[in-house]
């Protein structure tokens, strides 16, 4: 099993330019989400979801979309980037349950908005 | 709202020395607890994790922590750290949700 795989590793953006991160798990997990990781901040969650058609939001949804149309795969939508989004992005997936599932995450995307 | 903290931001040890990295969250109900590391370029992995039973949780490559509830607190220890132990680690609590609350991070530094 390749797990939790994102592309890009690495990517520059100008303000107001948008592009998608990719984010896909061969482990027919339901459970996907997002985090952005920034000094000093730890993980914070951007959007999740339990299963294809259903996503949500967590603490950090303001200027990113997500969508979940299979179970392997899910998306998150920049549209129209800014410098505060700046960071690392990390995707995670696992089993749905009672939450003490262990979540196994991506190699994370580097993103700079200049 | 529900929060983690991790008090020590940054931690610099010799090799052998003893580790305890603290961790308090704030959610008074039942929860589930965890600590992740990440070693220099990689993703996050999970070192061990705690719900029920007994207090004291065994984790991969020797590291443990405890859970005191009544001290709302879920550190994490290693009594002999080696230099491949540098990376940075995370608490994480889910109180049964979808929502995982992490904490800001320690950097640990093991000089050789």
């Amino acid at each position: 099993n390749a797990g939790v795989t994102q592309t890009p590793k690495f990517q520059v953006l100008k303000t107001g330019q948008s592009m998608t991160l990719q984010c896909a798990q061969d482990m027919n997990h339901e459970y996907m989400s997002w985090y952005r990781q920034d000094p000093g901040m730890g993980l914070r969650l951007i959007h999740y979801s339990v299963g294809a058609g259903i996503t949500d939001q967590g603490e950090v949804p303001n200027g990113y979309n997500v969508s979940r149309s299979t179970t392997e795969d899910f998306p998150l939508r920049l549209l129209s980037a800014a410098p505060s989004q700046t960071s690392v992005y990390f995707c995670a997936s696992r089993r749905t349950g009672t939450g003490q599932e262990t979540q196994y995450f991506g190699p994370g995307t580097r993103l700079l908005v200049l | 709202a529900q929060s983690v903290s991790q008090h020590n931001h940054h931690v610099i040890l010799s090799e052998a020395a003893s580790l305890e990295l603290g961790c308090n969250y704030s959610y008074g109900g039942t929860v589930n607890l965890f600590w992740y590391v990440q070693y220099p370029g990689q993703h996050l992995q999970l070192l061990l994790k705690y719900f029920s039973g007994d207090p004291l949780v065994k984790g991969i490559k020797g590291f443990e922590a405890e859970f005191i509830k009544s001290k709302f607190s879920f550190n994490l220890r290693k009594p002999s750290v080696q230099w491949s132990d540098t990376a940075e680690y995370f608490c994480a609590v889910n109180e049964g949700t979808y929502k995982y609350i992490f904490g800001t991070g320690t950097r640990l530094k093991v000089l050789a």
